[in-house]
């Protein structure tokens, strides 16, 4: 299919291990964008990226988070040293225009 | 501080009727609105959007209008369909872009056979 991948679909982990998310854009996407929804709430931005760049990082909520992205294409969520806290739901999206196109997302579970 | 709300976080609708889902804003800089649909185990998926300059946009059995006096828009789904149950989030951004979406908490709507 041509629509945004994310992997793993589920992941859980211990508390204060790191993991890695991964996001596969629909191809030709120059915006890459980062949420998560934790449980009962909203969703809540995290970054975003045009190409490489990420122009705003406001939403990463510690410096534990950090995000990169190569080639304008795939992209990585990494969270370091992760907390209880951690543990939601983490949607990418991707858009060449207005429009978001979210991939399925990872669960992470952090116990 | 949510720039974003949806005060019902659910709604029961019976089949046939009109759901009427709504959301406010507090950032009178808001100029974009859309409304996504989201399903368990899905990302969320976009329903329809409305840009400042209109007060309402229609597609099919989906309209949403907006009022930017009361910073406030509403989707109407009209006649409700079962398998129009989902959670329905709210988004507004500055511009049409999209690096600024803002989201709203949600509001599950169920419709009832």
């Amino acid at each position: 299919g041509a629509g945004v991948s994310q992997s793993p679909s589920n992941k859980v982990t211990e508390k204060g291990k790191d993991v890695e998310l991964r996001c596969d854009p629909i191809s030709g996407h120059t915006a890459l964008y980062w949420y998560r929804q934790s449980l009962g709430q909203g969703l809540e931005f995290l970054i975003y990226f045009q190409g490489n760049s990420a122009p705003d990082k406001s939403g990463l909520p510690s410096d534990r988070f950090s995000a990169e992205r190569t080639g304008g294409s795939v992209s990585t969520l990494t969270i370091q040293r992760t907390q209880q806290e951690d543990s939601a739901v983490y949607l990418c999206a991707s858009s060449r225009w207005n429009e978001q196109f979210f991939g399925p997302g990872t669960r992470l579970t952090v116990l | 501080d949510q720039q974003v709300k949806q005060n019902s976080p659910s709604l029961s609708v019976q089949e046939g009727r009109i759901s009427i889902l709504n959301c406010d804003y507090t950032n009178s800089m808001f100029d974009y609105f859309l409304w996504y649909k989201k399903y368990p185990a899905e990302g969320p998926t976009f329903l329809i959007s409305i840009s400042s300059i209109k007060d309402k946009n229609e597609d099919g059995r989906f309209t949403v209008f907006l009022n930017k006096s009361a910073k406030h828009l509403s989707l109407h789904i009209v006649p409700s369909q079962p398998g129009d149950s989902a959670v329905y989030f709210c988004a507004a951004s500055q511009g049409s872009y999209g690096q600024n979406f803002v989201f709203g908490p949600g509001t599950r709507l169920s419709v009832l056979p």
